[in-house]
């Protein structure tokens, strides 16, 4: 039982790349959650998922697209990345409402 | 924007010390109030899950208190360990027009703790 998976652990972008962070999970969980941790700013919600099938935003979607792929997995894109994009981003799921979130080991993301 | 409320931002204690830290929240509309406790280069893990006023939970040395009322919640840590040191978040889960929650998490800034031997 891996929890919940996040792949890449690390990675360097150029301003204007593009790339998908992809994340599962496989606890059976119906929602699911992308968040970025900036020093000083702790953790906000980009985008969510609360079941398969939906996708809605959170407090800082901007420059940012998801695709609840299926109940397993959730991806968040960058399709222009820019330096305000540099961050860790974590993946987390919850099975229950109100229910305590699972985290993925998070992506350490750097564009310059 | 919910505005969710740790202090301090840090501490540092000695071992054995005992601790407590602070999390104010909005008064209204609440579903719950978590508490993560969040170890450097790992991942945030739940330590409790808060949902009724007046609620305490306990996990070994660890408690926590809510008062949804007045808006906040305190995290008690007995006889610190150089283990407990970590960064301590905790997030608030806003009630839908529905009554239900669709689990978005509003965290707190956190509460960095060192423990000293």
């Amino acid at each position: 039982n891996a929890g919940v998976t996040q792949t890449p652990k690390f990675q360097v972008l150029k301003t204007g790349q593009s790339m998908t962070l992809q994340c599962a999970q496989d606890m059976n969980h119906n929602s699911m959650y992308w968040y970025r941790q900036d020093p000083g700013m702790g953790l906000r919600l980009i985008y969510y998922s609360a079941s398969e099938g939906t996708t809605d935003k959170g407090e800082v979607p901007n420059g940012y697209n998801v695709s609840r792929l299926n109940k397993r997995e959730f991806s968040l894109r960058l399709e222009s990345a820019a330096p305000s994009q540099t961050s860790v981003y974590f993946c987390a799921s919850r099975r229950l409402a109100g229910g305590e979130q699972y985290f993925g080991p998070g992506t350490r993301l750097t564009v310059t | 924007i919910l505005n969710v409320e740790q202090s301090p931002q840090s501490l540092h204690v000695q071992e054995g010390d005992s601790t407590n830290f602070t999390c104010s929240f909005p008064s209204s509309n609440f579903y719950a109030l978590h508490w993560y406790r969040w170890e450097t280069a790992k991942s945030p893990e739940a330590l409790f899950v808060m949902t009724l006023n007046g609620d305490e939970k306990k996990k070994g040395r660890i408690s926590a208190t809510l008062n949804t009322k007045e808006g906040y919640s305190y995290l008690y840590i007995k006889g610190s360990q150089p283990e407990d040191s970590a960064t301590y978040l905790c997030a608030f889960m806003v009630r839908n027009a529905g009554g239900t929650s669709y689990g978005k998490l509003t965290f707190g800034q956190g509460t960095i703790l060192t423990v000293h031997p």
